[in-house]
């Protein structure tokens, strides 16, 4: 079965810092793999994806993911993180290949602080 | 473009009463997509439609809850009759069938049933 995992419920970290936010998976054939952003009271927005080609995928917001196949994971990542990146962040992986449905991870919130 | 839109934005009702959630999803876009999210599930997946046809209901908790689309441009979800465990914040997004597979969420529609 496909399925994505988020370890972490909440990760917290100061402003500047880099910042890390880990997603593992499982799907049966190649992985298309998905971040999203939840802003308290409103829907998803996407941020990045891998589908194919270069490991390291950049994104909207100065954020960026890095696919490994061998360990199975998608990692969203940031330089230097801001007080505006808090929010709760959804990793998502598409299941199968004809259509568009994509199965969630449970999400993490990330809070940053000044 | 107004993005997708929903509505009502919030909902309270009683046991046992029938709820109708709207979505107008973005012109042009042939995926539509209902999802629920609560603290204890996370965000679920319960039905989505390719140019108006149901694709897959298997999220579709039970047959208290039911789904249409009509015509390109409006969906309803509806729970009859609704249970105070229907308490949720219900999304739907939209997406446009092309290899990035992005989808739109709406701003939701937060019911309560008491």
């Amino acid at each position: 079965a496909q399925s994505v995992a988020q370890p972490e419920d909440q990760v917290n970290v100061a402003e500047g810092n880099p910042l890390t936010v880990k997603c593992t998976y499982s799907v049966s054939g190649n992985p298309y793999l998905f971040w999203y952003v939840q802003y308290p009271n409103r829907g998803l927005q996407f941020l990045l994806k891998y589908i194919t080609g270069d490991n390291l995928v950049k994104g909207s917001y100065g954020f960026e993911a890095e696919f490994n196949k061998s360990q199975t994971s998608f990692h969203l990542k940031k330089p230097s993180a801001l007080v505006s990146d808090s929010a709760l962040y959804f990793c998502a992986v598409r299941v199968d290949q004809a259509g568009t449905a994509l199965i969630f991870g449970k999400g993490t919130t990330l809070s940053v602080s000044s | 473009d107004a993005g997708v839109i929903q509505s009502p934005r919030h909902e309270v009702t009683e046991m046992g009463q029938e709820v109708t959630l709207r979505c107008k999803p973005i012109s042009g876009h042939d995926y539509l997509f209902w999802y629920r999210q609560t603290m204890m599930r996370g965000l679920e997946l319960l039905i989505y439609f390719n140019n108006n046809v149901p694709i897959d209901d298997s999220g579709m908790p039970e047959d208290r809850f039911s789904a249409k689309m009509p015509n390109a441009s409006f969906s309803t979800l509806k729970i009859q009759p609704s249970e105070p465990r229907d308490s949720a914040v219900y999304f739907c997004a939209s997406s446009r069938r092309t290899g990035l597979n992005e989808q739109f969420f709406g701003p939701g529609t937060r019911l309560t049933v008491l």
